[in-house]
């Protein structure tokens, strides 16, 4: 089955702790995303990969860290978490070149509580 | 800049009524247009999408039609369904950054029996 997974679900942390949010996508895609929810403002994406070894800035990266060492994961990294991250957070893949490309595949989300 | 703008929610119906969800757009040139879903604790599906003005993207009875002149892409149902409830994000594809989806805030609709 063609799916993203994330992992924690949930989880609760203090400030200042690190955190790794994982996601692992099965369909060989290129491109990956991070998106964070919040109500009222919908989703703004945090970072991006068109590729392995290649990630970008999205609108709100402050405070996160990304990597894309495998094609299949991107996990996403908070190095001193702060209660404004407080959040649910999404990952996001899709093919890149092809006229399937404009679907995004999200994972099920992952709702941060930072204390 | 790129961005999109949803009616104001949550939006509560009976089931059988009809739905409208509005949504417009502000982009440079012609981006492709997007409805996503999201039913309780799951993430975003895709629901439907257009790709150039005047199209008309359907699925599971929703309908959206991409309107140029007046910048919207406007989600419609005639009979809504308890099954229904989620909450809908209109959004668009910018060219820029990955070409990566712009959305809106997201409306929540309810369906009564």
């Amino acid at each position: 089955e063609a799916q993203v997974t994330q992992n924690p679900r949930y989880l609760i942390t203090v400030t200042g702790k690190k955190l790794t949010v994982t996601c692992s996508q099965n369909m060989n895609h290129e491109y990956m995303s991070w998106y964070r929810q919040d109500p009222g403002l919908g989703l703004r994406q945090i970072y991006y990969s068109m590729n392995v070894e290649v990630t970008d800035k999205g609108d709100v990266p402050e405070g996160y860290k990304v990597s894309r060492k495998e094609k299949r994961n991107f996990p996403l990294i908070l190095e001193s978490p702060s209660p404004n991250q407080t959040s649910l957070y999404f990952c996001a893949s899709r093919e890149i070149g092809t006229a399937t490309n404009e679907k995004l595949f999200f994972g099920s989300g992952t709702q941060l509580s930072v204390l | 800049g790129n961005s999109v703008t949803q009616m104001e929610g949550p939006v509560t119906l009976s089931e059988e009524a009809f739905l409208t969800i509005n949504c417009t757009y502000t982009a440079t040139g012609y981006p492709s247009l997007f409805w996503y879903v999201q039913y309780p604790g799951e993430g975003l599906q895709l629901l439907l999408k257009a790709t150039k003005a005047d199209d008309k993207g359907s699925n599971k009875g929703f309908e959206a039609t991409y309107r140029k002149e007046t910048t919207s892409f406007h989600l419609e149902k005639g009979s809504v369904q308890v099954s229904d409830s989620a909450v809908y994000f209109c959004a668009l594809r910018s060219y820029n950054q990955g070409g990566k989806l712009i959305f809106g805030q997201g409306t929540e609709l309810s369906v009564k029996p």
